[in-house]
């Protein structure tokens, strides 16, 4: 099973600040690498897949990037509706698993 | 508006059985593959299974293989996840998940909640 690890576990940060996720593969996934994004009662929302194409309707502050073992979601400059839980996940190899998530709070 | 809706969840004792359902609209069903995703209370994402558009090569994670069965009516835009001899840890939120590409999901539902005590 490939093992996505996210980090930081959680980044506080302002609104108008950047913010850089990390997910980490065990193992290598190529480009096959989606970003979610969650809020407190909400479903999963896909804001990236391939690794670094934009979902439709995902503002052009979200974007994705890396490629075997390493990615990255940025977040421009945070807009108050961005602070969320985001969730990665691979879909190299079964099973499918996703990362642990990250949390991006208002500092 | 494409939408997925569950519904079917509720409490039940371990050892038992439930089926949850997934009504589709908007789009077209039977040429998009589906999954079940689930979230325990307080935890992550897990995916539990994968069916195709038909219904050929269905996935299953470990922890419910031999115990979860997912199917699909393609002519009613549904999809079902029989669930027996349910754990515990099988309390959870369970989302049904419309495939974009690949197996990431671009679509879904607002999620069914099942209770196992």
């Amino acid at each position: 099973e490939i093992v996505l690890t996210q980090s930081p576990a959680t980044q506080s940060l302002s609104p108008g600040e950047r913010a850089t996720l990390s997910c980490r593969a065990s193992q290598s996934v190529g480009s096959n690498l989606a970003w979610y994004q969650q809020k407190p009662g909400q479903a999963p929302r896909l804001l990236i897949y391939s690794a670094s194409q934009r979902a439709t309707g995902v503002p052009a502050r979200f974007s994705g990037s890396g490629s075997g073992t390493d990615f990255t979601l940025t977040i421009s400059s945070l807009e108050p509706e961005d602070f969320a839980l985001y969730y990665c996940q691979q879909h190299s190899k079964w099973p499918l698993t996703f990362g642990g998530g990250t949390n991006v709070e208002i500092k | 508006e494409v939408q997925l809706l569950e519904s079917g969840g509720g409490l039940v004792q371990p050892g038992g059985s439930l089926r949850v359902s997934c009504t589709a609209s908007g789009f077209t069903f039977s040429s998009n593959a589906m999954a079940w995703v689930r979230q325990a209370p307080g935890k992550g994402l897990e995916w539990v299974a994968a069916i195709p558009s038909t219904s050929r090569d269905i996935k299953y994670a470990d922890s419910v293989r031999g115990r979860f069965t997912v199917s699909r009516d393609n002519s009613r835009n549904m999809m079902y996840l029989q669930m027996t001899n349910l754990r515990a840890e099988d309390t959870a939120i369970y989302y049904c998940a419309k495939d974009i590409w690949g197996w990431t999901f671009d679509v879904w539902g607002q999620g069914t909640v099942v209770t196992v005590s």
